[in-house]
């Protein structure tokens, strides 16, 4: 089945850092992938689109700056959180779908952030 | 605006039960629905999903119940064991355009032995 590889998978960075999530499709290709943000015992929040070779679509309230998106080839899509603030702490999970109209919409195993 | 309200948000019930998770959608665009399980500290892993052209969809222990006119549908889990205990999420996503999907709030299910 469809794979999607996150990397790292936790990450401790001081106040004032950037920090850069890895999101791979391991075995098929992936024009769009989406990143979605998790708080405690709550919802998945989708804060953009992934783009491959274009720019990111970002969800209202989502600060373009902030949460830099690059989708450089077909298996890889990059989010850097730049300036990094303790209420940037949470899971970031990324997803992908393969190529087709049913294809099923497949998540990596998330990041947790925690900036301090 | 919550686009799927999903509910209840906790459910507890005896090894062999059956949980019953029920979500609602507002947008008629919507015409995929898919249950995904999350465990702690893991990505969310898909479950099941179902389209609105048929009204009950079985894989396994799992079933969707789909009701188009009421906008609902419902995830059920036969012969529920403690290794079921997690968070599940309905979610719906629209047939054109990115395709993303929009998440319930989720629902914490726990399965006593």
């Amino acid at each position: 089945g469809a794979v999607v590889s996150q990397h790292p998978s936790w990450v401790i960075c001081k106040s004032g850092t950037s920090v850069k999530i890895e999101c791979r499709s391991l075995d098929f290709q992936a024009t769009t992938m989406f990143w979605y943000r998790q708080f405690p015992k709550q919802s998945l929040m989708l804060m953009a689109t992934s783009n491959e070779g274009s720019k990111a679509t970002y969800e209202q309230g989502v600060e373009k700056d902030k949460f830099l998106i690059n989708h450089a080839s077909l298996t890889l899509s990059t989010l850097t959180v730049t300036s990094a603030h303790p209420e940037d702490s949470s899971f970031y999970i990324c997803s992908a779908r393969d190529q087709g109209y049913n294809s099923p919409l497949h998540f990596g195993n998330g990041t947790r952030l925690t900036v301090t | 605006q919550q686009q799927v309200k999903q509910s209840p948000q906790s459910l507890i019930v005896q090894k062999g039960g059956i949980p019953i998770i029920n979500c609602a959608y507002e947008n008629t665009a919507f015409d995929y629905f898919p249950w995904y399980q999350q465990f702690p500290g893991k990505g969310p892993a898909l479950l099941i999903a179902i389209r609105p052209d048929v009204s009950e969809k079985k894989e396994g222990r799992f079933t969707i119940s789909f009701n188009k006119s009421a906008k609902q549908f419902s995830l059920h889990i036969m012969d529920s064991q403690p290794g079921d205990s997690a968070t599940y999420f309905c979610a719906a996503s629209k047939a054109t355009g990115r395709r993303a999907l929009t998440f319930g709030s989720g629902t914490r299910l726990q399965v006593q032995p």
